[in-house]
């Protein structure tokens, strides 16, 4: 399967403190997405980084990507409360895939308190 | 507001029941992808449309059926609903059929079957 999966299931951090969550993947891919969830809500998209990329920076975020490993990670610098989400990592493209449908891990809930 | 639109936002049906989940994506983007997200089975992509035609089937069910129509929104058809189905349904879109530029996420419709 591609399907990505997130590590760890559920994160909790202070307000000011770095958040790291991690995505694995198990086949080739075009690219890999990020997208955020409040509870219950829309998906937001927070950032893409195609396969030839190895880092992309957007504000506080920062995503790295080792395909070598199959793997990237989200950082969310000075968490505030307002980040308190699900994050899910998402893949397209790739060797089997679907053309055009992304690839949804589980999920990271995240909870940063006050 | 991300561009995409859908409606109903929320959804109550019984059980045998049939109903149409409407999404219309984001200007300019051709393409239209559904996805149900359920606690059990997490995001599971169901069709994506690209300019009226079907592109790509995944987990979707015999009872579900879909179509994009020529001013491009689409329209999610479940029947003979069961409580399984039960679900946040999502539409996306994109501005081509590999979402090589990231998909936008409409918020989402709840359906609940009793």
């Amino acid at each position: 399967s591609q399907q990505g999966e997130e590590d760890p299931q559920a994160l909790s951090i202070q307000e000011g403190e770095n958040a790291t969550m991690n995505c694995s993947y198990k086949t080739s891919i075009n690219n890999l997405q990020w997208y955020r969830q409040n509870s219950g809500r829309g998906l937001v998209h927070l950032i893409l980084i195609r396969s030839n990329e190895r880092e992309k920076h957007s504000g506080r975020l920062r995503v790295t990507l080792d395909t070598s490993k199959k793997s990237s990670s989200l950082l969310i610098t000075a968490s505030r409360a307002a980040d308190t989400a699900s994050y899910f990592c998402a893949t397209s493209g790739g060797r089997g895939s679907t053309l055009g449908r992304l690839y949804f891990g589980r999920g990271t809930q995240l909870t940063v308190w006050p | 507001d991300s561009g995409v639109t859908q409606t109903p936002k929320h959804l109550i049906t019984a059980t045998g029941q049939r109903v149409t989940l409407r999404c219309s994506p984001r200007s300019g983007d051709l393409s239209v992808y559904w996805y149900q997200q359920s606690l059990d089975q997490g995001l599971q992509f169901l069709i994506h449309y690209y300019n009226g035609e079907e592109r790509a089937k995944g987990n979707i069910l015999e009872r579900f059926s879909a179509q994009q129509f020529p001013d491009l929104h689409s329209e999610l058809n479940l029947s003979s609903l069961e409580l399984g189905d039960s679900a946040l349904y999502f539409c996306a879109s994109s501005v081509g059929d590999r979402g090589l530029y990231g998909y936008t996420f409409g918020s989402g419709t709840r359906l609940t079957v009793v």
